[in-house]
This record gives C-alpha cells, structure tokens and sequence, in this order.
C-alpha cells in the first residue's frame, strides 16, 4: 500500500539556518506529491506540489523536487526565519483524490 | 483557491453527547474530505462526503459514529456521536480544487475536548 516517511522532530534552527525535510514515499504509480504546513493553532495550508518526476514545486522559498529514482520529496529552504515555525507534513495523492499524511515534522527557528 | 471555513472552531463536550461540526466552501469543489488529527499526531481520513449520497468512510470509521452529509457541491457536516474522550482531536474538512484536481484545500479545522 501507499505511506509516506518523514524525518522525526522537532527539528530546532537558528534563524537563517538551511533546512531539510526528508520525505520518502512507497506508492503503486505516480502519484502527486504535496507539502503542507500547520502554524500553531492553525489548518493545514499547501505549501507546494509537484505532479510529476523531476517537478520542482516552490513557494515562499521552499522547494521540492519529484525523485522518481529514490522515491523522495525532500523539502528545503535556504534561509529560515522564525517565522517558518510550525508542523510540515508531506503527503501523496492517492487514488481518488485522497491524501496520504506522513507523520509531520515540527520545526522550530529560534532568533 | 478556494476558501474554506468550519463551525464551530472548537467545542468542549460531555461524554455521551454529539456534535456537528459545519463545512462551508466558497467555491465549487469536486470532493469533500474530512480529516482526523489525534494530538500530537498526523492527519487520518475519516471518509469522503458524496454529494447527495452515503459518505465512503474509510477501515475503522463507521457511519453510525461520524454520520456525514453533503447535500449541495459547496455544504458539507460531520457529526461526532455519543462522544468520549477518546474523540478529543481536531477535525478537518477538505475540498479537492475543480480547477487544480489533485489538490486539496483545508478548513482551519474544529478542535473537539470531550470531558
């Protein structure tokens, strides 16, 4: 059956540091693959998507790449402010429509 | 995008009780979802609401538990019955995007406590 894997947190930076995300996935086809972040108190907001192997899916500068061959969807952002504090979960597109959540991976941006 | 809200935004039970919480989209979605997120924890499906028919709940949810309807494209409600603590989660609703037809967009979610 389908899953999602994503590195355990909490995951604490300082302000301006890099940060990844792994996501790993098992699937049957190819699905979409999504980031979603949760800010404290908060639903869930899409972060980025890609459809297809070798998609890059960007936003607020996170970026994501579709890895066919590892079957991966690590995210990654360049320089994090603490403003990037909240839950990020990964999640696959499954057969009609549904999502498949990785576990989710809170990280925490001190100044 | 579409928008969407959820009333109430949270809501404090007695064991026993039952809540309905209320999906609203501002736009017209293919499919409506609802979510369980336990503390602490991911988001589990708990089934998809079919317009005008029986929701399709998936293993380990019943309808008798969490009763769903859909009546119109845009109106979705979830009830949560004869509550006990055990449900205490935030519950979200989902709609999958007619235009962009693999995404799905969130409510701000219901946070239940049942005492």
């Amino acid at each position: 059956g389908n899953s999602v894997t994503q590195m355990e947190g909490p995951v604490t930076l300082s302000e301006e540091a890099f940060l990844t995300i792994n996501c790993t996935y098992t699937a049957t086809g190819y699905p979409s693959l999504f980031w979603y972040v949760q800010y404290p108190g908060e639903g869930l907001q899409l972060l980025l998507k890609a459809t297809k192997a070798d998609d890059k899916g960007s936003n607020k500068g996170f970026e994501a790449t579709y890895r066919k061959e590892t079957t991966s969807f690590h995210l990654e952002k360049g320089s994090v402010q603490v403003s990037d504090s909240a839950v990020y979960f990964c999640a696959l597109g499954t057969s009609w429509g549904k999502l498949q959540f990785g576990a989710g991976t809170q990280v925490v941006v001190t100044p | 995008s579409a928008v969407i809200s959820q009333k109430p935004s949270r809501d404090i039970c007695q064991r026993g009780t039952s809540l309905t919480i209320q999906c609203q989209v501002d736009s017209q979605v293919t499919m409506m979802f609802w979510y369980r997120q336990q503390p602490g924890q991911s988001l589990t499906l708990i089934a998809t609401a079919n317009q005008g028919s029986e929701a399709t709940y998936e293993s380990g949810f019943v309808i008798d538990k969490f009763p769903i309807s859909r009546p119109n494209l845009t109106f979705s409600t979830l009830t949560v019955s004869n509550m006990s603590p055990e449900d205490s989660s935030i519950y979200l609703c989902s709609g999958r995007s007619l235009s962009s037809t693999d995404t799905q967009y969130f409510g701000p979610g219901t946070r239940l406590t049942v005492l």
